[in-house]
């Protein structure tokens, strides 16, 4: 059974401070893997995909990494905002047709002015 | 594009009663939709996942007969909680992908779920 881990689970930092987010995997099988973003009492938004073939992502402030055998992926934010406060959720899916996305357990972020 | 609606955004109802939600996508197609619940600082559990014009699969635990899931168009699922209790309580999240499997999925808003 997949299990996703996040570390850490709350992180705190001053605004303008670059920021790594963990998450490991136990099942290194997996066909992608996604970071997402909750505001507080919100649905998911969609911050990056990773194929299981590609070694990282980027968008804007945020680059995603991941390495499939040791199971790890990170989320980089450089140049941390108040508004990226947030929780950023890691999930993981494997292929095949019956695949189901497994959400790991979260890191509350909060940037500071 | 790919916007998925949930209605209603939060309910409160009594212990005993049933309760429904649905979940909608706007502008595409979802062959396959998703139901997701998560409990307070907790992550996103998947519940159940349908398939458009099919039994709905739950997951090992959810009981079929009190979370049921009705998936009749392509553009809506609905999730009923039936003789809902306090520990119902909860967020509902749902997901909708245009042909299930490893698909992307679109998620909804939510529905904030309280039980008196």
């Amino acid at each position: 059974k997949q299990e996703v881990t996040q570390i850490p689970a709350a992180l705190s930092v001053p605004e303008g401070e670059n920021l790594v987010l963990n998450c490991s995997f136990t099942d290194s099988a997996i066909y992608n893997l996604q970071w997402f973003r909750q505001d507080p009492g919100k649905g998911l938004t969609s911050l990056l995909l990773i194929q299981s073939s590609q070694r990282e992502q980027t968008s804007g402030r945020l680059n995603a990494s991941l390495d499939k055998s040791s199971g790890r992926s990170t989320l980089y934010i450089a140049a941390s905002q108040p508004g990226d406060s947030a929780t950023y959720l890691c999930a993981v899916i494997k292929g095949g047709t019956a695949s189901k996305l497994t959400f790991g357990t979260g890191t509350r972020l909060q940037v500071t002015l | 594009g790919a916007v998925v609606s949930q209605h209603p955004s939060w309910v409160i109802c009594k212990s005993g009663t049933s309760v429904k939600i649905e979940c909608r996508s706007l502008d595409f197609q979802a062959t396959t939709m998703f139901w997701y619940r998560q409990f307070p600082k907790q992550s996103l559990m998947l519940m159940a996942t349908s398939n458009e014009g099919s039994k709905a699969t739950h997951e090992q635990g959810v009981e079929k007969d009190k979370f049921l899931i009705n998936h009749a168009s392509l553009t809506l699922s609905t999730l009923t909680v039936t003789s809902a209790h306090p520990e119902d309580s909860s967020f509902y999240i749902c997901s909708a992908s245009l042909w299930g499997g490893t698909d992307t999925q679109y998620f909804g808003p939510g529905t904030r779920l309280t039980v008196l």
